[in-house]
Order: C-alpha cells, then structure tokens, then sequence
C-alpha cells in the first residue's frame, strides 16, 4: 500500500486559489489517486479522481506529474465554506477499503 | 441527489450492552462499508460487504462485531458487547459495482454518521 505524505494544515483567505500537494513515492502503475474532503461531524466525500496528467471537475483540479511520486489538488478561489480535511488516498483500482491518513486541514480565513 | 442515510444521528449506551447502528445504502449500490472515526483520529476501514457476505475485514472487527442486509434497504452494524473504547463515529459508506476506467474507481458514497457514546 502506497504511503501518502502531506501537510497537516494549511491556511488561506477567501477568494485564492489553494494548492494541496501529497506524495507518494512508492505508488504502483495499478493506483489511482483520489482525494476527499470531510467536514466537522460528516463523512468524506469523493472530490476528484486520477491517474495521470491532469483531471478537472467542477469543484477541482488535480495535477499529476509523470513520474506520478506527488500530485497536488487545487481549489479554485475558496470559500469559508472550503473549511475542511483534505485526504489524499492511493490505491489500486479494484480496491474496496479506502485507507485515510491524517489529510490537511484546510483553514480558509475570511 | 441520492444519499447514504444513517440512524441513530447519536447513540448513548452503558459498556457491556449491545448496540445496533443502521444505515439505508444509496438503492441501486452493491457495495457496503463501515468505517469508524474516533474523535481526533483517522478514519478506519472496518468492514466490506458484497453479495449478502464479508469481503474484506480489518483487525478492528472482532468477533464482537457483525453486519447484516435484513431486507434489501438497510445494512447494520451491530456491536455485542460495547466497550469504552468503541466510542467514535461510525460511518456507513456504499458504492456502485466494480467501476470503470472511464469512471470513479470505487468512489464511495458516505452517511452523516452515527456518533456512539459508551459510558
């Protein structure tokens, strides 16, 4: 199981752009990259999802380089409402139970 | 927008009793979970569930705790004899089968939760 490295917490303001990197040095041609988002007293939820290069969704993007060691979600202009834990989670693509780290708790100041 | 739904939203029980925690999966998904997160801690794997049967199980379920689909709505998670530290949220989680390569890997689909207290 690929182990996931990424800051604990990181603050912004409303309105930039915030960028989360986790690392993953040891992951396997069969893992998918996957992050999460979970609120105070709520389950994760599944924000984006990929393998390579880039994937943007409506809520975020993620960036993978080639070597696929790091990828780094990014969220567009934040909102107090972005307040939350930020996992990143690697694993292979049959795989059933999702391993959560610590993830990084994102602070978004007004 | 279908969601996993989760009662109690809180359950208070006396250590030694047993506890039943139920979860309604989103309708049309094969795959159920349960995960647990102690206060301040990480989110846990405890078990899988496909097919009427366990698929996968962590260290964390013992014998002391069970799943089970009654009828074709609800999934339960039932610990026999709670112990102080099984206080923590226990969160059901479901996913549609397999997925593809064009599509979310095992994108999993989580309730609100239910907060246990054992005192």
């Amino acid at each position: 199981l690929a182990k996931t490295t990424q800051p604990i917490s990181m603050d912004s303001y409303e309105g930039q752009e915030v960028n989360i990197t986790c690392s993953h040095n040891n992951i396997a041609t069969n893992d998918y990259i996957t992050w999460y988002q979970q609120f105070p007293s709520q389950g994760p939820r599944f924000i984006i999802q990929g393998y390579k290069t880039k994937v943007t969704n409506e809520v975020a993007s993620l960036f993978i380089p080639a070597d696929r060691k790091s990828s780094t979600l990014s969220l567009p202009r934040v909102s107090l409402s972005d307040t939350a834990v930020y996992y990143c989670l690697v694993g292979t693509f049959a795989a059933r139970q999702l391993t959560f780290g610590s993830g990084t708790q994102l602070t978004v100041l007004p | 927008e279908p969601e996993v739904t989760q009662t109690p939203s809180h359950q208070v029980t006396q250590m030694g009793q047993e506890v039943i925690l139920r979860c309604v999966p989103i309708s049309n998904h094969l795959y159920f979970y349960w995960y647990r997160q102690i206060l301040g801690q990480k989110v846990e794997f405890l078990v899988s569930f496909y097919n009427n049967e366990i698929s996968e199980k962590s260290e964390i379920f013992d014998d002391q705790f069970s799943v089970e689909r009654p009828d074709g709505s609800n999934f339960t998670l039932k610990i026999r004899s709670t112990k102080l530290e099984d206080s923590a949220m226990y969160f059901c989680a479901s996913s549609a089968e397999g997925g593809t390569r064009t599509s979310s890997y095992n994108e999993q689909f989580f309730g609100p939760g239910t907060r246990l207290t054992v005192l």
